[in-house]
This record gives C-alpha cells, structure tokens and sequence, in this order.
C-alpha cells in the first residue's frame, strides 16, 4: 500500500526559508521509474508543479521558481525535503507531495498540507 | 510561459455525457505531452484519473476516458452521477516540467 504523508510548519514568516518533508510508504526511491514530486495549490487557485527528485537522484524544478527551490532525498528514511527560500504571502498555499512513474504517471498524492505566510 | 487552459465550467445532466479539453499555448497537444487528469472534490488532495492521455488507473470508473480530440488532451465523462459533481485538472509533460490545466468545474445537475 502506497502512501505519502507531507509534514512542516503551518505558519511561516515572510523572507524565511520554508522546509516540507515528504514521507512515504509503500515504495523506494532507489527502484528505477520512482520519482516523488511536490506540488502546491494556493487557496482557491489551480495546481502548481514545483518540483521533481527521480530515482537517480535527477531533479527538476519549475521554471518560475527554481531559484528558490530545492528538492532532496533521504531513501534510508524515505524522505524527501522541499526548501523554499525567501517566502512571501503570495506562497500560502496547501502543498502536496505525489509519485509518479518513470516520470510520466501520476498515481498517488498525499493529503496536503496548508501553509500560511504571515508576520 | 507555457499555459494549459481549460473550460471554466460545465454542466452535465446525471446519466449524461460531458467532454473536458485541455489545449496548450504552444500548439497542438499530443501524446508525447503525456497528458494526466485529475479530479479533486472540496477538502480533498487530487485524485488520479488517467495517464498517458487515456490509461485508466485501476480505481478509475469506466465511465471516465481520455482521448486527443482536435489538437487537445481531452477527458469523457460518460454516465455522470452526482458523486462525479468536482474540479478536474489535466496535466502536460513539456520541456522537462509538468504544466497543470486551469481546471474545470463540473456540475452534475
């Protein structure tokens, strides 16, 4: 049974750097076609892809953001951090981690986690 | 920018039919996009419907396909009942990045 939990903090201050960890189950990040990505949706808004850690350590990030994103892995604990930097009201938002396969195949997503920017 | 638009809304009797597109800024959507969608109801994380433009999940009702219709990505909803009443997003594969659709409401009335 597939399943990924997403933790971190639920209020952050402007300019501070907001780290999300990703746990889940299930499956290893070491198995060739696993990738676990992080996705964020402000409320009321659309989805937004942030960013993406493969099997083979490869990462991806979004276009606009990369310059404030970092995406890890700890495959002993199965774990995989999100850190964005600099934050700003504009990035409250609920945040989702989801697997994908081989890169191309969403399945599962965990359960969101809402993230509020305020001093 | 790459945008991915997609109707505002839709309404769909119940045991009705109702298609959901899904066109890119860039051109013509293809299978190479890898086209997913999602469906997501209030208070809820998304929920995987399709991949690879129209492979079902195994938890996917029949009643649901995906296709490539006039250049875009495009989901079916055949047979609608009023629990399928939500937000549907799709979702490309573009220059190493994925792009979510605008998403469209559907109402099941």
């Amino acid at each position: 049974q597939v399943t990924l939990r997403e933790s971190g903090p639920a209020l952050v201050s402007p300019t501070q750097t907001l780290t999300l960890t990703c746990t889940f189950s299930g499956f290893s990040l070491t198995t060739t076609g696993m990738c676990v990505n992080w996705i964020r949706q402000p409320p009321g808004k659309a989805l937004e892809w942030l960013a993406r850690i493969d099997w083979d350590d490869a990462k991806f990030y979004s276009t606009s953001l990369k310059t404030r994103l970092t995406i890890s892995r700890d495959t002993s604990k199965n774990q995989v951090v999100l850190n964005m930097t600099n934050m700003d009201p504009v990035d409250t938002a609920t945040y989702f981690c989801a697997r994908t396969n081989y890169r191309f195949y969403f399945d599962y997503w965990s359960q969101g986690a809402l993230v509020t920017v305020s001093s | 920018q790459t945008v991915v638009t997609q109707e505002p809304s839709l309404t769909v009797s119940p045991g009705g039919t109702v298609t959901l597109t899904c066109a890119s800024s860039t051109g013509a959507v293809t299978s190479g996009y890898n086209p997913n969608w999602f469906q997501q109801k209030p208070g809820q994380a998304p929920r995987a419907l399709i991949y690879n433009t129209n492979n079902r999940h195994s938890w996917t009702p029949a009643r649901f396909s995906g296709s490539l219709l006039g250049g875009k990505a495009a989901l079916t909803l055949s047979g609608a009942q009023p629990e399928d009443e939500a937000e549907y997003y799709c979702l490309v594969y573009y220059d190493a990045a994925y792009i979510f659709g605008t998403g469209t409401k559907v109402t099941v009335l």
